[in-house]
């Protein structure tokens, strides 16, 4: 356990649907992250909130929809997806202001499939 | 533009064996270098953290080199075991010139490495 919980670990979802993946963390962080992992790809950065404000966004298209009301908690809002969106997301977490090790601490990640 | 790229793609080895997963990076300026265990399906977990000044650092069986000045990093993993078998991905952190910290994380496609009895 890295301190990082996402939920649900599996989702399976139509492209009209409307569905949230849900990250939270009480490691006393003020970074957050959402990831994408498709097969045989890089972590592809998606969003990153520091001390709750989103500080990037990176070409992320709208269907997916980030909120992080407190910075224990990070979500993920998805509407009319794709099936090319099926990946595997991962949340992390680091201490915003860091030494030169600071490290990111990721969730066990949540597997989607769009159908 | 940062890369990290990694050799091999997979690697299938017996039980007992070791193993040296290679990695290669542009990303500059250069913070650190993180080497991470990730099970399938499962998100990655770190195994070791190196910064400029070092040069090797073990954790248990997985040992980590650094050469900073051929941007190059290698995982050696000793008598390996079935749970081994995993995808070791290199991290390369940038360094925040503002903070002197750590910044954007770049992504090695990763090693797929099966164990075997």
């Amino acid at each position: 356990e890295t301190g990082v919980t996402q939920t649900p670990r599996h989702l399976v979802m139509g492209m009209t649907n409307k569905k949230s993946l849900k990250c939270e963390q009480h490691l006393g962080h003020n970074a957050m992250y959402w990831y994408k992992q498709s097969a045989k790809k890089p972590l592809e950065l998606m969003f990153v909130y520091n001390f709750k404000e989103q500080t990037e966004n990176n070409s992320v298209p709208s269907r997916f929809s980030p909120e992080c009301p407190n910075s224990s908690h990070l979500f993920l809002h998805l509407h009319t997806l794709q099936p090319e969106d099926s990946a595997l997301y991962l949340c992390a977490s680091s201490p915003l202001q860091g030494g030169v090790d600071t490290e990111a601490f990721f969730g066990q990640g949540t597997r989607l499939t769009v159908v | 533009k940062n890369q990290v790229e990694q050799s091999p793609q997979s690697l299938i080895i017996l039980e007992g064996k070791n193993c040296t997963l290679q990695c290669n990076y542009t990303v500059s300026p250069f913070s650190n270098l993180r080497w991470y265990k990730q099970d399938t399906g499962r998100g990655p977990v770190s195994l070791t953290i190196m910064t400029f000044s070092e040069n090797t650092k073990s954790n248990g069986r997985y040992t980590a080199t650094l050469d900073a000045d051929t941007k190059q990093s290698s995982l050696h993993i000793t008598a390996s075991q079935l749970s081994d078998s995993a995808s070791y991905i290199c991290v390369v952190s940038g360094e925040n010139i503002l903070t002197g910290g750590g910044n954007k994380l770049t992504f090695g496609t990763g090693t797929q490495l099966k164990v075997e009895l």
